[in-house]
């Protein structure tokens, strides 16, 4: 069945440091990516996207990440976190498929929790 | 003020009773979509609807009905064919239901069943 794979369930930081969070998917055909993330008590919310074209993207806030075709992964990375970023982080695929509307599967989400 | 509201934000009911989530948006969008938060597993699709009077199920749409007769709205009924109910529920929407298109959320629905 098609999947979307985050490795890490909880990560805990101190402010400044670095953060890269996985993301690993299933599908074999061409996929639209995302992150999203839910700050606490908010709405969920679009971190970045990615489509086609340059496979390093960047978002809001200094998030970035890259997708690697050959390895299915589209990564999360932030050189330096902030205590503001502590929040939950989900991964997203949609496959290209016709008729398949904007279905989205997501990952099993990773809370970030950042020290200050 | 655009955007994606839902109500109520807390729901309290009774085993064997249905219950409906509210889910409207301003936003003009075609397609909306319910998802079931839990903790650990991430969002999961219950229904979607690409355009007024059609919709599809999801991954997870057993227990679950929904409607769309009105472009901004899409309530989802929790019938009591549902065996944990118990959850978070998210509404989104997007512009189309073509994949390119950003989904936005609402602030959810927790459905606790008593």
């Amino acid at each position: 069945a098609q999947s979307v794979s985050q490795h890490n369930h909880h990560v805990i930081l101190s402010e400044a440091a670095s953060l890269e969070l996985g993301c690993n998917y299933s599908y074999g055909g061409t996929v639209n990516l995302f992150w999203y993330v839910q700050y606490p008590g908010q709405h969920l919310q679009l971190l970045l996207k990615y489509f086609s074209g340059d496979p390093l993207v960047k978002g809001i806030k200094g998030f970035e990440a890259e997708f690697i075709k050959s390895k299915f992964s589209f990564n999360l990375r932030k050189p330096s976190v902030q205590w503001s970023d502590t929040a939950e982080y989900f991964c997203a695929v949609n496959e290209r498929i016709y008729n398949q509307g904007g279905k989205l599967i997501f990952g099993q989400g990773t809370e970030l929790s950042v020290k200050p | 003020d655009g955007g994606i509201t839902q109500s109520p934000k807390y729901l309290f009911r009774k085993e064997g009773q249905n219950v409906t989530l509210s889910c409207e948006q301003n936003l003009n969008h075609d397609a909306m979509y319910w998802y079931r938060q839990d903790p650990g597993q991430g969002l999961r699709l219950i229904y979607y609807s690409q355009i007024v009077n059609d919709f599809q199920k999801g991954d997870i749409a057993e227990g679950y009905s929904v409607s769309r007769e009105k472009k901004e709205s899409f309530p989802l009924t929790v019938t009591s064919a549902q065996k944990n109910p118990t959850a978070f529920y998210l509404c989104a929407s997007s512009l189309s239901s073509g994949g390119y298109n950003e989904q936005f959320f609402g602030p959810g629905t927790r459905l606790t069943v008593l």
